[in-house]
């Protein structure tokens, strides 16, 4: 199957500093989420993406839809404390499409803030 | 606001017993789908439904059986657990496809298979 990679797999940072992680794709997307998951719970949607180029923002996170369409860049600013948890990106092949159009999850980037 | 309802939280199962893993959502969603977390492999999808009375095979099927007879509810079940279905569990929604709607996930099912 498809394989998603994201990098870095996990990272250390003091409160305050900004955060960069990527995800990269051997094939094209039409579609990238970056989710989060705490600790004990489900992963929650942050920031989807539609369009190669696209930048959106959600509060101090941005993330970027890559122009090649085979990576995404997610972007946190002035990192806290509740930053803490993995981050996964997802995308949708264009050869998913319809109403059973399936998901493919990275395999995470583990986020740690020290004070 | 319940959301995506899984249970049990936590389950040990012995090599060859059988289980249901019961998921349920309350926000009217056509789209419900079952994944497997383990580390360093992200989440990868076991089984999707559509709709009621419809199911088909995600990316790693075996060993595991789906039924939709109902919009709230696909129940997951092993039907004779092995060590390597040890994983940490997570039942999913969606009001559209996978793709164009936002995924609410439940809170996990921690599954240990002695």
């Amino acid at each position: 199957g498809q394989q998603l990679n994201q990098s870095p797999q996990s990272m250390f940072i003091q409160e305050g500093e900004d955060v960069s992680m990527n995800c990269t794709s051997s094939s094209i997307f039409n579609t990238w989420l970056w989710y989060k998951q705490d600790p004990g719970e489900g992963p929650v949607l942050l920031i989807a993406l539609y369009k190669a180029g696209e930048l959106t923002s959600n509060g101090r996170l941005t993330a970027q839809f890559g122009i090649t369409r085979k990576d995404s860049f997610l972007n946190i600013s002035a990192s806290i404390p509740s930053d803490v948890g993995i981050y996964f990106c997802a995308g949708r092949s264009p050869k998913n499409t319809g109403t059973a159009s399936k998901l493919t999850f990275g395999t995470g980037t583990r986020l740690q803030v020290t004070l | 606001n319940a959301g995506v309802t899984q249970t049990p939280k936590f389950q040990v199962l012995k090599t060859g017993q059988s289980m249901t893993l019961q998921c349920a959502q309350d926000m009217n969603h056509e789209y419900m789908s079952w994944y497997r977390q383990d580390p360093g492999m992200g989440l990868r999808l076991i089984h999707y439904s559509v709709g009621a009375g419809i199911t088909d095979q995600g990316e790693v099927p075996n060993g595991y059986n789906v039924s939709r007879s109902t919009t709230e509810d696909f129940p997951l079940r092993l039907l004779s657990a092995a060590p390597s279905q040890t994983s940490v569990y997570f039942c999913a929604s969606s009001y559209g496809s996978a793709g164009r709607s936002p995924l609410h996930f439940g809170n996990g099912t921690r599954l240990t298979v002695t």
